[in-house]
């Protein structure tokens, strides 16, 4: 079975520069969540959607940060403009049902911004 | 709100000791609690979860943690440490009704030879 899946798993750019990040959920899984982690501040929740609808996105840093997601099996988290701080390790994960808790991970996209 | 401490970012363990991670709760409300393990290069995976049945839970690999509700704790054990189980672990908790879990910063087990 697919598991989440993230793209690209790694990026390097310069600050500046617009980033798209990209993930495709496990099917049937109608959550998606995006985590960010840094070593300074471990493992944040950075938005949240139910059924494509985002519910909580208290955790987006500011303006430069937008996410959408069109369609059950497709979301994007975009930084326009990037900057050094942006660096870390973005996630994704789903689930198919909330109020299990359980969340499916993807393996991360890795942003390295100059 | 809900949060979570886990006690010492890193812990190191000999092959075939004890291995103890350690992680307190707080919460509002009764909270379901999980424990995650990211190996290097890879995404978080469920190691066990507590929704209010069995106290102590059992995992995958030989972990199990016991829910404390008078010490707010959640501790992970297994009785012997194997190399494969370096990795970061990660504790989590959501409260029922908000069901999004907020992680602690995760404990990196190191296991030596």
């Amino acid at each position: 079975d697919a598991g989440v899946i993230q793209s690209p798993r790694h990026e390097v750019t310069e600050m500046g520069q617009e980033v798209t990040l990209r993930c495709k959920p496990i099917s049937g899984h109608n959550s998606l969540f995006w985590y960010r982690q840094t070593m300074m501040r471990g493992l944040e929740l950075l938005i949240y959607f139910n059924n494509n609808v985002p519910i909580d996105d208290s955790g987006m840093p500011e303006d430069r940060f937008s996410a959408k997601m069109p369609n059950a099996s497709f979301s994007t988290l975009k930084i326009q403009p990037s900057e050094p701080r942006d660096s870390a390790v973005y996630f994704c994960a789903s689930t198919f049902s909330p109020s299990s808790g359980e969340l499916f991970f993807g393996e991360g996209s890795r942003l390295t911004v100059l | 709100a809900q949060s979570v401490t886990q006690l010492g970012s890193h812990v190191s363990v000999s092959e075939g000791a004890l291995v103890l991670l350690r992680c307190n709760y707080s919460s509002s409300v009764p909270p379901y609690l999980f424990w995650y393990v990211q190996y290097p290069n890879q995404g978080l995976q469920l190691l066990l979860k507590y929704t209010s049945a069995a106290t102590l839970v059992k995992g995958i690999n030989g972990f199990e943690a016991e829910f404390k509700k008078s010490e707010t704790s959640f501790h992970l054990t297994k009785p012997s440490a194997h190399m494969s189980d370096a990795a970061e672990y990660f504790c989590a908790v959501s409260e029922r009704g908000s069901y999004i879990p907020t992680f602690g910063r995760g404990t990196s087990l190191i296991v030596h030879p």
